[in-house]
């Protein structure tokens, strides 16, 4: 089975300052990875996705994350976080091709003091 | 808005009621979802429907009871439940996996049920 792992629960920053939340997946196999953000009283939202090739994807809002095979993870990186990005996020991976099953970590959240 | 409707949003009932739950979708998907997201744990994948037919089931009590009478509609019957399933209930479709087809899942705004 697969799983997810994000480390940093709650993080709380200032804006401007950059931005980086943890998340490694535990499967063997080929997979797709995915950031989801949940702004308050909001729907689950994505935010990028990895399916195969550059390993530094671009999301929207400023976003990226670079997939590292080596390592299982999938970081979200922001160079410059703004009050507005303060939300909860989500990591999630499935089977490449295979798996109509997403799991998805604990999430993190994120809050921007201004 | 993502295209996948849920109602109600909001939702209170005793442990010896029933109420279902909606979900609806015309995107033109054809896999379907429930997760439960509670607070500080992964969302938990409940049930997966696949045309129709169910083809998850993540040892989900049975007082928990999925319907999928056609590929746009999913519903969430729920009975005789316990104040430890209040949660936040989230449906999400997407097209069925075709090898280098895949793609995310599409989330509706959730049901926030309380059992008292």
């Amino acid at each position: 089975a697969q799983s997810v792992s994000q480390h940093n629960h709650h993080v709380i920053l200032s804006e401007a300052a950059s931005l980086e939340l943890g998340c490694n997946y535990s499967y063997g196999g080929t997979v797709n990875l995915f950031w989801y953000v949940q702004y308050p009283g909001q729907h689950l939202q994505l935010l990028l996705k990895y399916f195969s090739g550059d390993p530094l994807v671009k999301g929207i809002k400023g976003f990226e994350a670079e997939f590292i095979k080596s390592k299982f993870s999938f970081n979200l990186r922001k160079p410059s976080v703004q009050w507005s990005d303060t939300a909860e996020y989500f990591c999630a991976v499935n089977a490449r091709n295979t798996g109509n099953q997403f799991y998805f970590g604990t999430g993190t959240s994120l809050t921007v003091i201004p | 808005e993502t295209g996948v409707t849920q109602t109600p949003r909001h939702l209170v009932m005793g442990m010896t009621n029933k109420k279902s739950l909606k979900c609806e979708q015309h995107l033109g998907h054809n896999a379907m979802y429930w997760y439960k997201q509670s607070a500080k744990k992964p969302l938990e994948l409940m049930f997966v429907y696949n045309f129709k037919e169910q083809t998850e089931n993540n040892s989900v009590p049975s007082r928990f009871s999925p319907e999928c009478p056609n590929s746009s509609h999913l519903f969430l019957h729920l009975h005789t439940l316990q104040p430890e399933d209040s949660a936040l209930y989230l449906c999400a479709s997407r097209p069925l996996v075709k090898p280098g087809r895949d793609t995310e899942a599409f989330f509706g705004q959730g049901t926030r049920l309380t059992v008292v």
